[in-house]
């Protein structure tokens, strides 16, 4: 079974600059989560689908970022325009609809630098 | 508050050693909790979980209400253990909520 699939896996912009975050989740996992993973920090969630639908959303800045889920299973996460703080490790994880449990399956990140 | 605090950045232990790694939650309610692990230019991965209480690589980890503690033991480390290890609470809005992490080094 692939795992959680996330292009690209770096990336280095210029600040004011737009850049996107492409994510695709394990088969048949109806929930999709991005983190935001600064260094020496411990993933914190950006935002929740569950299939098509952001059910939370409460900590994702809306003056510059926006993520989509059209069709319930692939996910882009958009900045536009970056800054220099935005330089981050981005995460999707992904959980199984259904589940009893919290247990998510991470894919490698996106390294973002920007400059 | 939903919290999570692991108070050592950085462990550092010789093979064969002893080691736990600390968790403490704040979550009213009953919590869920893991231990995820990320080993050098590898994804983030479960290690354990409280419900399932089993021991994987021979770590375990004890949840204890009374002092809303949740650390990772195993009573010999090896060189292959050296890596980022989060404790992680399962929130009540579905997501994960993280420690920042501890970095385990043993020493050969």
């Amino acid at each position: 079974e692939a795992g959680v699939v996330q292009s690209p896996r770096y990336k280095i912009i210029e600040k004011k600059q737009p850049v996107a975050f492409w994510c695709n989740p394990i088969s048949g996992h109806n929930t999709l989560y991005w983190y935001l993973q600064n260094l020496g920090q411990g993933p914190e969630l950006l935002i929740r689908y569950e299939n098509e639908e952001a059910v939370d959303d409460s900590q994702l800045p809306k003056d510059r970022f926006s993520a989509e889920r059209l069709k319930g299973v692939d996910s882009t996460l958009k900045i536009q325009p970056a800054e220099l703080g935005d330089s981050a490790v981005y995460l999707c994880a992904s959980r199984k609809g259904g589940s009893s449990y919290n247990e998510q399956f991470f894919g490698p990140g996106t390294r973002l630098t920007v400059l | 508050a939903q919290r999570v605090t692991q108070p050592e950045k950085l462990l550092s232990v010789f093979k064969g050693a002893p080691v736990e790694l600390k968790c403490n939650y704040s979550y009213s309610g009953s919590p869920e909790l893991f231990w995820y692990v990320q080993y050098s230019r590898q994804r983030l991965q479960l290690l354990l979980r409280h419900i399932s209480r089993e021991s994987i690589k021979g770590f375990t980890a004890d949840l204890n209400k009374g002092e809303t503690s949740f650390h990772l033991k195993k009573p010999f480390a090896q060189e292959e253990d050296s890596a980022m290890y989060y404790c992680a609470l399962g929130g009540s809005q579905g997501n994960l909520i993280f420690g920042k992490g501890t970095k385990l080094s043993v020493k050969p």
